[in-house]
């Protein structure tokens, strides 16, 4: 079965700066997804960006980016230039990559906050 | 913009009632989701249906039900209320028919308390 470990409960960051948050994850499968899902305070939790296993180049969307380590099954979200908005659960989420039905598997979260 | 919406934002229910969480999507997803969110816990998935009048169990289906007789619709029913099922629930919903790994689309989450 897989598994995905956020090990930071909480973070916080100042507006502009840089932040890291941390993904780890276990399978034994060699073709997945995974994805970070921001959730902010009382709204609805929408994908922020996906990585396709398969794929060496990290994907990027805008201020956020991720680096995507298959060998050490780590995967972690870099988001710059901060802004009030990014202030939001966030979590990260493995799916197999399959034809059939998969479903995602999501960590424990990682609530950020963005102080001004 | 796909929307997923989900009937009540905030519900407090009795022990022992019977419970429907209602979830609606207009964007004719094939798939739809059930998750529950507890702090420190994340996301369990509860049921999901591949389409209409379809369902499976998910991670954790013990005290629940789900309908979908409508492709639009997916309900979660609570057969008996109890206090431990005192959450935040949300659903989702994805195209599916053999399309692979599509994203899921989540709506805004029932917070239901069970006194």
């Amino acid at each position: 079965a897989q598994t995905v470990t956020q090990s930071q409960p909480e973070m916080s960051v100042q507006e502009a700066e840089t932040v890291t948050l941390s993904c780890t994850y276990d399978t034994s499968e060699n073709n997945y997804y995974l994805f970070w899902y921001k959730q902010p305070p009382s709204r609805q939790m929408i994908l922020v960006i996906r990585q396709e296993a398969y794929k060496q180049q990290n994907a990027t969307e805008n201020r956020f980016s991720v680096n995507f380590q298959k060998a050490a099954k780590s995967f972690s979200l870099k988001i710059s230039d901060s802004q009030l908005g990014d202030t939001a659960m966030y979590f990260c989420a493995f799916e197999l990559m399959n034809t059939g039905f998969q479903k995602l598997v999501f960590g424990t979260g990682t609530r950020l906050l963005v102080s001004p | 913009d796909v929307k997923v919406t989900q009937s009540s934002r905030y519900l407090v229910k009795r022990t022992g009632e019977k419970v429907f969480l209602e979830c609606v999507q207009d964007m004719d997803h094939e798939n739809m989701f059930w998750y529950r969110q507890d702090p420190g816990l994340g996301l369990r998935l509860i049921y999901f249906s591949y389409d209409v009048k379809m369902k499976e169990k998910g991670d954790i289906p013990e005290g629940y039900s789900v309908s979908r007789e409508k492709k639009e619709r997916f309900s979660l029913i609570l057969e008996s209320a109890s206090t431990n099922q005192t959450s935040m629930y949300l659903c989702a919903s994805r195209l599916g028919g053999g399309r692979v790994n599509q994203p899921q689309h989540f709506g805004d989450g029932t917070r239901l308390s069970i006194l």
